[in-house]
């Protein structure tokens, strides 16, 4: 079946680092990709989402490419902020919603 | 607004009474589904609807049961709760998942502790 890898983490940065978080996806069929992102004490939220190969998601200053030769969704930002602290989650729709296990990321002063 | 709401938003119960989540949308969604989430386990799938008196099992379905009578709600019910079940859980809701471009809404939450 369908699944979704992701870098578990947790990954701590400095803030104004860069952010690369890994994932990568195995789906039958011509999936859509996405990313979500959980605020402490919230529920999930949309970051961004790719429908197509060789899209851009893009928002908040978070960018993955739908790389279907290397069944890749990789999230980065050049520039990460304290605010950027959360839990990611990098996930896909095909015949159903596969979630990966989801990357802490902590961004210190 | 356009919304997921869940309730109760916290319960704390004990083992053998029965309890109900429910859920609830309004943006006329045909996809609704439940997942728990658990620390270092991530987010896993209960059971899932694709339209109204259609449901099915997602990952983890023992312990619980659903039901789909309406489009805008999907409760879930654990009959016999038990300590296990203790966990963070999460309602979402899609237009279709006829077309995968479709995102998930999710609600803010139900956080249930089983004594």
């Amino acid at each position: 079946g369908d699944s979704v890898t992701q870098m578990e983490g947790p990954v701590t940065l400095s803030e104004e680092a860069c952010l690369t978080i890994n994932c990568t996806y195995t789906a039958t069929g011509y999936p859509s990709l996405f990313w979500y992102v959980q605020y402490p004490g919230e529920g999930l939220q949309l970051l961004l989402k790719a429908t197509k190969a060789d899209d851009k998601g893009s928002n908040k200053g978070f960018e993955a490419t739908y790389r279907k030769e290397t069944t890749s969704f990789h999230l980065e930002k050049g520039s990460v902020q304290v605010s950027d602290s959360a839990v990611y989650f990098c996930a896909l729709s095909g015949q159903n919603f596969v979630f990966g296990p989801g990357t802490r990321l902590s961004v210190l002063p | 607004e356009a919304q997921v709401t869940q309730n109760p938003r916290y319960l704390i119960t004990v083992t053998g009474k029965k309890l109900t989540v429910t859920c609830s949308q309004n943006m006329n969604h045909e996809y609704m589904s439940w997942y728990r989430q658990d620390p270092g386990l991530g987010l896993r799938q209960i059971y899932y609807s694709m339209n109204v008196e259609v449901t099915d099992k997602g990952d983890v379905p023992e312990g619980y049961k659903v039901s789909r009578k309406e489009k805008r709600n999907f409760p879930l019910i654990l009959e016999s709760p038990s300590p296990n079940q203790t966990s963070l859980y999460f309602c979402a809701s899609s237009l279709s998942v006829a077309f995968s471009y479709n995102e998930q809404f999710f609600g803010p939450g139900t956080r249930l502790t089983v004594l």
